[in-house]
């Protein structure tokens, strides 16, 4: 079974601090996701990388940094968190597939309130 | 650019009914359709995906979903609810050589009545 681990279940941190969501896969995905899941808008892309030290801006990437070091880790960066990133944060890996019709997996989500 | 409408936001069914959970999509191609499933606290599921082929997709849990091309729709359907099924579900839209981008809808919050 394919494996997607987040750091956090809840994270609490204040106004102005710098926040690290991590997230590791075990199935040597290509392909790894940040989104972000608030009531009443779904998942929305916030980055998504695609190799090791690539990646490309979502549909939501302001406030949001990432990095991807090695392949199996993708981490989300909130350089100064504000109280409007206060949500739930799902990562997601999947396997390369130029038809872009594979299966994203996702991990269990961090759910992140920011005073 | 694709987008993914689900009408209903709350669905309240009683255990044993049928079931129905509406999907619209727009996308000007056939594009690749996916079901998830989120249980309270939880990551997303994947139920069930159409590619191509045969329009009516068979899923996990007894769930199936029907991809109608005329409708824009693919609507996921199950015959029996259980309470278990209580769940947000999600559906979603990939495109070709979109890559690795999929879009999905607001969800659809199903409550199961004993």
């Amino acid at each position: 079974d394919v494996k997607v681990t987040q750091s956090s279940r809840y994270l609490v941190k204040r106004t102005g601090e710098k926040v690290f969501l991590e997230c590791v896969q075990d199935m040597d995905h290509e392909n790894m996701f940040w989104y972000r899941q608030d009531p009443g808008l779904g998942l929305r892309l916030i980055y998504f990388s695609y190799d090791v030290k690539m990646k490309e801006k979502g549909d939501i990437p302001e406030g949001y940094s990432v990095s991807r070091e090695k392949k199996e880790r993708f981490s989300l960066i909130l350089e100064s968190a504000s109280t409007n990133q206060t949500s739930m944060y799902l990562c997601a890996s999947r396997p390369a597939d130029a038809l872009g019709a594979g299966t994203q997996y996702f991990g269990p989500g961090t759910r992140l309130l920011v005073l | 650019a694709q987008s993914v409408t689900q009408p209903d936001i709350h669905i309240t069914v009683s255990e044993g009914a049928s079931l129905e959970l509406r999907c619209n999509y727009s996308y000007g191609a056939t594009p690749y359709l996916f079901w998830y499933v989120q249980s309270p606290g939880q990551g997303l599921q994947l139920l069930l995906k159409y590619f191509s082929g045969d329009t009516l997709v068979q899923g996990i849990k007894g769930f199936e979903a029907e991809f109608k091309r005329s409708q824009s729709s693919f609507n996921l359907r199950k015959p029996s609810v259980h309470w278990s099924d209580a769940a947000e579900y999600f559906c979603a839209v990939g495109i070709t050589g979109g890559g690795n981008k999929l879009t999905f809808g607001t969800g659809t919050q199903l409550k199961v009545e004993l």
